[in-house]
């Protein structure tokens, strides 16, 4: 079992819809959590940490369930340019980055 | 540019030969990473330096692979005797412990 679990998708939607992509992690001593984002053969770029009283960067709303053990992101108004797959990280207590397969979003005009 | 970046970009090389990868961090950072990341999947760990010591090697990393970091600044990979299953994409993240890690634009090796 993977230790950070997220559907591949691929999410086809088209231009302005709501899309909300989950994940799960195995590991309950995780320290912090992520998403980045990574663009076809480009390096992945920070998106947003996530925190479990939830947090919002724009269209962009990450929630963490400690509980579960669950991360959520929501995109709002999906732009064309939201095209990408979306990674879901967890960090160790040495800090290390254990990612997800990521999950890929294709928005549509 | 003041990000991390890794040289070279591209690497096509024959099995059995040795490669080696370069990556100069952000330059106040004192954590340096390295992760591996093939088709389809997410980043892999490879290891981690803080400062010039490598505190965590994964199980990925068998003998054929070595990472340095001699003066705690740029840090540089080598895979010996390359096989056509190390064929990835290798990336270098700087930090400086409070996770945020900013990934360099990687350097994708082909082993024919």
């Amino acid at each position: 079992r993977k230790e950070v679990e997220q559907d591949p998708g691929p999410f086809n939607v088209p231009e302005g819809a709501t899309v909300a992509f989950n994940c799960t992690y195995s590991n309950s001593a995780s320290q912090s959590f992520f998403w980045y984002r990574q663009d076809c053969r480009k390096e992945p770029k920070l998106l947003m940490s996530v925190y479990s009283s939830g947090n919002e960067d724009g269209r962009f709303t990450a929630q963490l369930n400690r509980a579960s053990q669950y991360i959520s992101l929501l995109i709002r108004d999906s732009k064309l340019s939201d095209s990408a797959t979306y990674l879901c990280v967890v960090s160790s207590n040495t800090g290390k980055l254990i990612f997800g397969q990521g999950t890929t979003l294709q928005v549509k005009p | 540019d003041t990000g991390v970046s890794q040289n070279p970009r591209h690497k096509i090389t024959k099995r059995g030969q040795n490669v080696t990868f370069r990556c100069d961090p952000i330059s106040e950072h004192n954590r340096l990473y390295w992760y591996r990341q093939t088709l389809g999947q997410g980043p892999e760990f490879l290891t981690y330096f803080q400062n010039e010591a490598q505190l965590e090697k994964s199980r990925l990393l068998s003998d054929r692979f070595s990472a340095e970091r001699p003066k705690g600044s740029f840090s540089t990979l080598e895979i010996q005797r390359t096989e056509q299953g190390d064929s990835a994409m290798y990336l270098c993240a700087s930090g400086t412990g409070s996770d945020t890690q900013y990934f360099g634009p990687g350097t994708r090796l082909t082993v024919l």
